[in-house]
C-alpha cells in the first residue's frame, strides 16, 4: 500500500523553530510538497522538493532525502498565524497526489 | 498565481437530492482538474481526476455513478452528487495544476456540504 506518516499534533511558543517530519512509502516517487490548511480554508502550496536537499523560501525550509524515503518541513521565528495544519504530499507521477493525514500546529504566545 | 474558483463555498440540501459544484480556473487552462474529499481534521483524500473532453478518472472506492464529473471546458470542472445522503456531508476540495511538470497544485476554496 501507500502511505504517508507524519506527526498529529506539533505545538511551539512564537519565535520558536519547529520542524514537521514526512516519511513515505509510495509505488512511485517523483517530488514530496508540503500544504498549509488554515481551518475552514484551502491548502495552499508552500514547498517542494523533487531533489535530495534543502529548499529555503523566507521562513519556512524543506528538505528531503529520497534514500530514505523522508522529509521535513521547517518553520522559522513561528508567528501565532503559522497556527494551521501542515501536509506533507507525494507526486506518484501520472498526476496523481497522495496526501499525509496532516500535522496539526499550535503555536502559543 | 493561478487562481481557482469554487461555487457555492457552501450548500445544505436534504437527502435524496442532488447538488453540483463547479471547479473554475480563472487565470489559466486546466486540462486536468483534480477532486478532493475532506473530512474534519482529517487529510484530502482524491476522488478522480478530471480531465478535459474525457471521462473522469475515478480513484478505488468512489461511486462513479454518485459523483458524476463533467470536465466541459478547459476552465470548468463540474462534480455532481446525486442522491445526496447524510454521510456525503464533507468538505469538497478542487484543485489544478498549471502544467505539466509544474508540480503546484492550486486549490479552490472549498465547497462545504451538509445533507440533512
Amino acid at each position: 500500500g501507500q502511505s504517508l506518516e507524519q506527526p498529529s499534533e506539533v505545538t511551539a511558543v512564537e519565535g520558536a523553530i519547529v520542524q514537521i517530519n514526512c516519511t513515505y512509502q509510495t509505488s512511485g516517487f517523483y517530488g514530496l510538497s508540503w500544504y498549509q490548511q488554515h481551518d475552514g480554508g484551502a491548502p495552499t502550496f508552500l514547498s517542494y522538493n523533487g531533489l535530495d536537499g534543502l529548499e529555503e523560501t523566507g521562513r519556512f525550509s524543506s528538505f528531503l532525502s529520497r534514500s530514505d524515503s523522508y522529509g521535513y518541513l521547517l518553520l522559522q521565528e513561528l508567528q501565532m498565524k503559522d497556527s494551521a495544519s501542515y501536509f506533507c504530499a507525494v507526486d506518484t507521477g501520472g498526476f496523481k497526489t497522495i496526501f499525509g493525514a496532516g500535522t496539526r500546529l499550535f503555536v502559543k504566545a | 498565481g493561478a487562481v481557482v474558483s469554487q461555487h457555492p463555498s457552501w450548500v445544505i440540501c436534504k437527502s435524496g437530492t442532488s447538488v453540483k459544484i463547479e471547479c473554475r480556473s480563472l487565470d489559466f487552462q486546466a486540462t486536468t482538474m483534480f477532486w478532493y474529499r475532506q473530512f474534519p481534521k482529517q487529510s484530502l483524500m482524491l476522488m478522480a481526476t478530471s480531465n478535459e473532453g474525457s471521462k473522469a478518472t475515478y480513484e478505488q472506492g468512489v461511486e462513479k455513478d454518485k459523483f458524476l464529473i463533467n470536465h466541459a471546458s478547459l476552465t470548468l470542472s463540474t462534480l455532481t452528487v446525486t442522491s445526496a445522503h447524510p454521510e456525503d456531508s464533507s468538505f469538497y476540495i478542487c484543485s489544478a495544476r498549471v502544467q505539466t511538470g509544474n508540480y503546484e497544485q492550486y486549490f479552490g476554496p472549498g465547497t462545504r456540504l451538509t445533507v440533512t
